[in-house]
Order: structure tokens, then sequence, then C-alpha cells
């Protein structure tokens, strides 16, 4: 059972430098996800998605671009790489709202270091 | 917005000991619950949650409390293993579209 899947796990970036990160999920879930992880935090919203063409801000958006063409995939873009990027992203999925009490299930996160 | 509030942020029992942890949330309209536990280096993963019709609700060795009216919900983890040790996450619903909001986690340690 693949459930959520993101690439790459590892990743360095130089400042500056931009890059994607995939995730694709298998479970025909509508809700996706993006978030972060800074040490010592919580999970930080970046953007999600309700279904396929439709995409919106979360709590933490700048820097950040997605991109939701089909419902298996959601990719997320960093342009301009900064510091500040250094991150856990975890990419998640949904069958309905979290309002609904929906059970989210996470990959198994892309470890970023810009330098 | 949401503001969750999750304390304490380190917890360490001995094993067989009990462990509660807590969490407090703003927003009265907030209907949903979980509690996510994070092993280190591992993706966060549902343990139990609670929706607001419920006070609580166990499951094994896990069980969760919640307090509609003081806007606060607990996790306790009876007779901890070592194997619980981990960071775990409080969360509820938040903002236009009910996203979770997610505490900033309590790191447990059970000592053996």
């Amino acid at each position: 059972n693949a459930g959520v899947t993101q690439t790459p796990k590892f990743r360095i970036l130089k400042i500056g430098q931009s890059m994607t990160l995939q995730c694709t999920q298998d479970m025909n879930h509508n809700y996706m996800y993006w978030y972060r992880q800074d040490p010592g935090m919580g999970l930080k919203l970046i953007y999600y998605s309700v279904g396929a063409g439709i995409t919106d801000k979360g709590e933490v958006p700048n820097g950040y671009n997605v991109s939701r063409s089909t419902t298996e995939d959601f990719p997320l873009r960093l342009e301009l790489a900064a510091p500040s990027q250094t991150s856990v992203y975890f990419c998640a999925s949904s069958s309905g709202g979290g309002a609904r009490g929906n059970t989210i299930y996470f990959g198994e996160g892309s470890w970023l270091t810009v330098v | 917005g949401e503001n969750v509030e999750q304390h304490p942020s380190t917890l360490s029992v001995q094993e067989g000991d009990s462990a509660v942890i807590k969490c407090t949330y703003s927003d009265s309209a907030s209907n949903y619950f979980p509690w996510y536990k994070q092993e280190l280096g591992k993706r966060p993963q549902l343990i139990i949650d609670i929706r607001s019709n419920v006070g609580e609700k166990k499951d094994q060795r896990i069980a969760v409390t919640l307090n509609k009216t003081a806007k606060h919900f607990s996790l306790h983890i009876t007779e901890t293993q070592p194997e619980d040790s981990a960071v775990y996450f409080c969360a509820t619903t938040g903002g236009s579209q009910g996203n979770l909001i997610f505490g900033k986690g309590t790191k447990l340690s059970v000592k053996p």
C-alpha cells in the first residue's frame, strides 16, 4: 500500500535555487496538503487543495507555489530558496476536509536544507 | 484565527507510569480533535481522535477527554512503555475551510 509518496527524501539547495517537491497519492483522496515542520515546532500548513484544479493558501504560503492538475498529484514549488525554508516538508491527503473528521495521511517527509 | 496551545513541551516518565498531555484551543466552533504520534524521523500518524459530541474516548491504553466549555482536551496514556516514546501533536479544526491547526508538540520519553 503506497498511500502518500513524496520525493525527494533529502535535498540540499543553494540560496536562490528553485526546486519542486513531488507528491502523489493513490487513495483517490480529494484533499491534499503541504505542511512544513521546523525543529521543536508543530506542523504549519503551506498550501492545500480540495480537488483537482483548486488550490488555496494556508498559514505560511510565502515563497511557495503549488498546482493540482490531477487528483493524484500535488507538487510544491520553491522559488528562490532561502535559508528560512530549511525544514521538513510533509505532503498529506484526506478523503474530506478536517472539519468533518477525516483522517489525514502523511507522506514520509522531505528534508530540505538551504545553504 | 484558531490557536492551539499544547503543554508540556517535554515529558519524562518511568515505564508503567501514566502520561497526560493537554491542549487548549480558542475557536468555540472547533469540532474535531485528533492526536498524532511522530516517532523520530518518521511521519505523523493518527492515534486517536474525538468529536465535539463526545466527552471521552478510549482505545486500549490511550484515552482522550474533551471539555468544550473550558476549550481544552487531553491525551492520557496509561501503563507507558518505551515504545510510547515519541512526539505527540494535538490538533483541531480552524479557518474558513476547517483545516487542522496543530499544537507545537510534546516530546514524551519513557524510561525503562
